[in-house]
């Protein structure tokens, strides 16, 4: 079983729409999480970032955690034709020098016109 | 600043050949990290460093694969000898003090033919 596991997708939803992408990881020590978007042949860049139980939001992103159900996820309102991406989840694990980041195999989002 | 800094962008070599991926973290950040990413297996966590010490090396897939970072600002993965396998986009990220998010560099595309 992977650390961090998400659908590959691709997950397809029209223009305008909410993209809900969904993450679940198996270790409990992870303490902080993140979602990044790579573009195809792009580097990862970092969209949201979660420490605590609950929502955050900024802008038209809101990530959820649930620590108890192991569970993150992405929600993109008023989807775009350019959140067409693939979207990494990521839990990081702090321990002394130890800060291990282990990611998802991605989903990938396809916003259609 | 000019964000993490991998060379080459791209690489091709013939199998049995050495190869070199350098990385420059951003200046101040004391975390590094190498990753490489397939389509298969996503993006897999190889080795990471903390102050320029090694802290945990058990994503280096077999003997043929090594990391230095003989100083704060430089490191490298080597290949030898390089086999078809190890064709993938190789990424190396740096954190800073602190602070919890990665920044990924653009990427070495490695072929072995």
């Amino acid at each position: 079983q992977k650390e961090v596991e998400q659908n590959s997708g691709p997950l397809s939803v029209p223009e305008g729409a909410i993209a809900s992408l969904n993450c679940t990881y198996s270790d409990r020590g992870s303490q902080s999480f993140f979602w990044y978007r790579q573009y195809s042949g792009k580097s990862p860049e970092l969209i949201m970032s979660i420490y605590s139980n609950g929502d955050k939001e900024d802008g038209r992103f809101t990530a959820q955690l649930n620590k108890a159900s192991q569970y993150v996820s992405l929600l993109i309102r008023d989807s775009q034709p350019s959140d067409s991406a693939t979207y990494l989840c990521a839990g990081a694990i702090y321990t002394g020098t130890a800060s291990k980041l282990t990611f998802g195999t991605g989903t990938r989002l396809q916003v259609t016109l | 600043d000019a964000g993490v800094i991998q060379s080459p962008r791209h690489e091709v070599t013939e199998m049995g050949q050495e190869v070199t991926l350098r990385c420059k973290p951003i200046s101040g950040h004391d975390y590094l990290f190498w990753y490489r990413q397939t389509m298969m297996r996503g993006l897999e966590l190889l080795i990471y460093f903390n102050n320029n010490v090694p802290i945990d090396d058990s994503g280096m897939p077999e003997d043929r694969f090594s990391a230095k970072m003989p100083n704060a600002s430089f490191s490298t993965l080597k290949i030898q000898p390089s086999e078809p396998r190890d064709s993938a986009v190789y990424f190396c990220a740096s954190r800073g003090v602190g602070a919890t998010e990665a920044f990924f560099g653009q990427g070495t595309r490695l072929t072995v033919v």
